[in-house]
């Protein structure tokens, strides 16, 4: 069985600063991996996700994440967040031919000036 | 551009009653998927289908339904709505899953069942 775990619930940060959401999933067969976000009052789009290939995968608005197969994660990153980036956060693994996705808890982002 | 439209964005009800929730995806795509959204617990699948007329039980079917009679349409339907079924829900489309399909949301509907 697949499922993802996101590490940290809330993640507060200033403006300009880097920041690093975490991500690790567990599955037993090869993945996809997605990270989706949610600004206030929306459904989910997605970020960005991986397929295969390079391991490092760059997204919309400046993310980016990389795939560490040896550590089952899947962290995203950006080296400096502004105020329209606070939003919550998910990170998400599919199967190959499977129609589920498994959807991480979520991480809420708080940038603040 | 895509879009995945949601009939309500907001949905006040009372225990016991029947409640539709309808979902339109204009992007021709063959899966759909209702999820409902609580803090803490992510996204939790409640039904998806991968062709009209076909449905599949998600991780928390219990006490909803489905329908899909036409391909760019899914419905969700609570039989008979408790409280414990207030709750953001959320409907989204795909194309493929051979590749790990993108999926596409709607704006969700916010339900609160009294």
């Amino acid at each position: 069985a697949q499922s993802v775990t996101q590490l940290d619930s809330q993640v507060p940060v200033f403006e300009e600063a880097p920041v690093e959401l975490r991500c690790n999933y567990s599955s037993s067969v090869s993945v996809y991996l997605f990270w989706y976000v949610q600004y206030p009052n929306q459904g989910l789009q997605l970020l960005l996700k991986y397929l295969s290939g390079s391991t490092l995968v760059k997204g919309i608005n400046g993310f980016e994440a990389e795939f560490n197969k040896s550590q089952t994660s899947f962290h995203l990153r950006k080296p400096s967040v502004h105020i329209s980036d606070t939003a919550e956060y998910f990170c998400a693994v599919g199967g190959p031919g499977g129609f589920k996705t498994i959807f991480g808890a979520g991480t809420r982002l708080f940038v603040k000036a | 551009d895509v879009k995945v439209t949601q009939s309500s964005r907001y949905l006040v009800k009372r225990t016991g009653e029947k409640v539709f929730l309808e979902c339109v995806q204009d992007m021709d795509h063959e899966n759909m998927f209702w999820y409902r959204q609580d803090p803490g617990l992510g996204l939790r699948l409640i039904y998806f289908s991968y062709d009209v007329k076909m449905k599949e039980k998600g991780d928390i079917p219990e006490g909803y339904s489905v329908s899909r009679e036409k391909k760019e349409r899914f419905s969700l339907i609570l039989e008979s709505a408790s409280t414990n079924q207030t709750s953001m829900y959320l409907c989204a489309s795909s194309g493929s899953m051979q590749r790990g399909g993108t999926q596409y949301f709607g704006p969700g509907t916010r339900l609160l069942v009294l």
